[in-house]
């Protein structure tokens, strides 16, 4: 069975630009979560969507957006990237239960 | 804020068994323990979780203080692999996101 995908595995932007990164949870599981690990600053709650709606929002502001697609794959959008965004951004996946299936992440750097 | 404490670092000898503390005193009574661990340059991965009676399976065990208070993670036999940083999480609701701490990060010497 095919764990968690998450495209690409690293990006590189110009500060103020726009990132789109994306994520595709195991087959069946209908909740996505989105993870921020910035270096020295552990692992910090984005987001979390599941059968396509957000059910929360962690502390960041609202030029962090995403959304969940039919096939329960996932897109998350920062918008006017500052050089703090420069983290390993993680996405996992769930069914109904308490297990979260993490990916490999994409490592996004804002220069 | 993360509702878990756990130590900073600890050190084990390989082949040796590892008694990974975390605190949480104020636990309520649907919260579950996790516990999750991430090796270098990987994603987090599940090790185990329970809601009052120890638990086990074939990457850990899972002690769980009576009162709740407290839980211990248990690697019977620590190996170089088992290197990683170790996170204890409560969750309250089923399918919540989780609220990572700085967890213990677990050096396993040869």
């Amino acid at each position: 069975e095919a764990g968690v995908t998450q495209s690409p595995t690293h990006l590189i932007k110009t500060r103020g630009q726009q990132a789109t990164l994306r994520c595709s949870p195991i087959s069946g599981h209908t909740s996505v979560y989105w993870y921020q690990q910035a270096l020295g600053l552990g692992l910090q709650f984005l987001l979390w969507y599941d059968e396509g709606e957000e059910r929360n929002r962690g502390n960041f502001p609202p030029r962090f957006s995403g959304r969940q697609f039919p096939n329960y794959s996932s897109e998350l959008n920062v918008n006017a990237l500052e050089l703090e965004d420069s983290a390993l951004y993680l996405c996992a996946s769930s069914f109904r239960g308490y297990e979260q299936y993490f990916g490999p992440g994409t490592r996004l750097t804002v220069t | 804020d993360a509702k878990t404490t756990q130590p900073n670092s600890m050190e084990s000898n390989e082949e040796e068994p590892v008694h990974l503390p975390c605190n949480h005193s104020t636990i309520s009574g649907t919260d579950y323990i996790h516990w999750y661990r991430q090796l270098p340059s990987q994603g987090p991965e599940y090790v185990i979780h329970g809601l009052t009676s120890n638990v086990n399976n074939r990457m850990a065990s899972l002690a769980i203080a009576e009162d709740r208070k407290s839980s211990t993670l248990i690697l019977h036999r620590a190996t170089l692999r088992d290197a990683a940083v170790y996170y204890c999480i409560l969750q309250d609701n089923y399918g919540q996101n989780f609220v990572f701490g700085p967890g213990t990060r677990l050096s396993v010497l040869p």
